[in-house]
């Protein structure tokens, strides 16, 4: 089945830093791949999507690239605030009907 | 806009016992999931509706059964809870092009057998 690989598992970085979490993908089918922030005691929630046809995408302090041919993806956070602790899940939506495959997940700790 | 709502919360129960997870939507999404969360294991995949009257299994269905009420309403069911089902439970939603829009997830139910 569809595998999708996160890393680092636990990211720290200084306040005003910039921080980047990798993924990599297996099934070639794959065209949307989503990051979902969750805070603690609360639901996943989505931040930013990118899909195959696209190889960046950018909102405000938060970008999202893609390289198909070597199946990774990247979120990439810079200008890092405190608020922007939580865990980061990658996810990609295979080539089914079954919906998305998430990544195990990166806690991001932002050191004042 | 309430989005997803989850009921309970947080629910222990012993070993043996059944109880239904409670799930509405509020978006008129056609898809609707279940996911279980472990530490350092990421979401993954109980059961899901693609549309109303339809259920699929995922990737860890043991356990669980699954009833699309409604086009709102999808439920989870353990009937016979065991402590290997401990875990956080989410509900998700999205649009029949889900990779359109991504999913909308509840705030969680969670639950402890004993």
């Amino acid at each position: 089945g569809e595998n999708v690989e996160q890393h680092p598992s636990t990211l720290s970085v200084q306040e005003g830093d910039s921080a980047v979490i990798k993924c990599t993908y297996s099934d070639s089918a794959s065209n949307y791949f989503p990051w979902y922030k969750q805070e603690l005691g609360k639901g996943p929630q989505l931040i930013i999507d990118i899909r195959s046809n696209v190889g960046e995408k950018k909102d405000q302090r938060i970008a999202v690239t893609l390289n198909k041919t070597a199946k990774h993806f990247s979120l990439h956070i810079t200008e890092t605030q405190p608020e922007d602790s939580a865990v980061y899940f990658c996810a990609d939506s295979g080539g089914g009907a079954d919906g998305l495959t998430f990544g195990k997940g990166t806690h991001l700790i932002i050191q004042p | 806009n309430a989005g997803v709502t989850q009921t309970p919360k947080f629910q222990v129960l012993k070993t043996g016992q059944s109880m239904t997870l409670q799930c509405a939507q509020d978006m008129n999404h056609n898809s609707m999931y279940w996911y279980r969360q472990d530490p350092g294991m990421g979401l993954r995949l109980i059961y899901y509706s693609a549309s109303e009257g339809t259920t699929d299994k995922g990737e860890v269905p043991n356990g669980y059964n699954v009833s699309r009420l409604n086009k709102r309403e999808f439920s989870l069911r353990l009937e016979s809870a065991a402590p290997s089902q401990t875990s956080v439970y989410f509900c998700a939603s999205s649009e029949v092009g889900w990779d359109d829009y991504g999913y909308t997830f509840g705030s969680g139910t969670r639950l402890t057998v004993v």
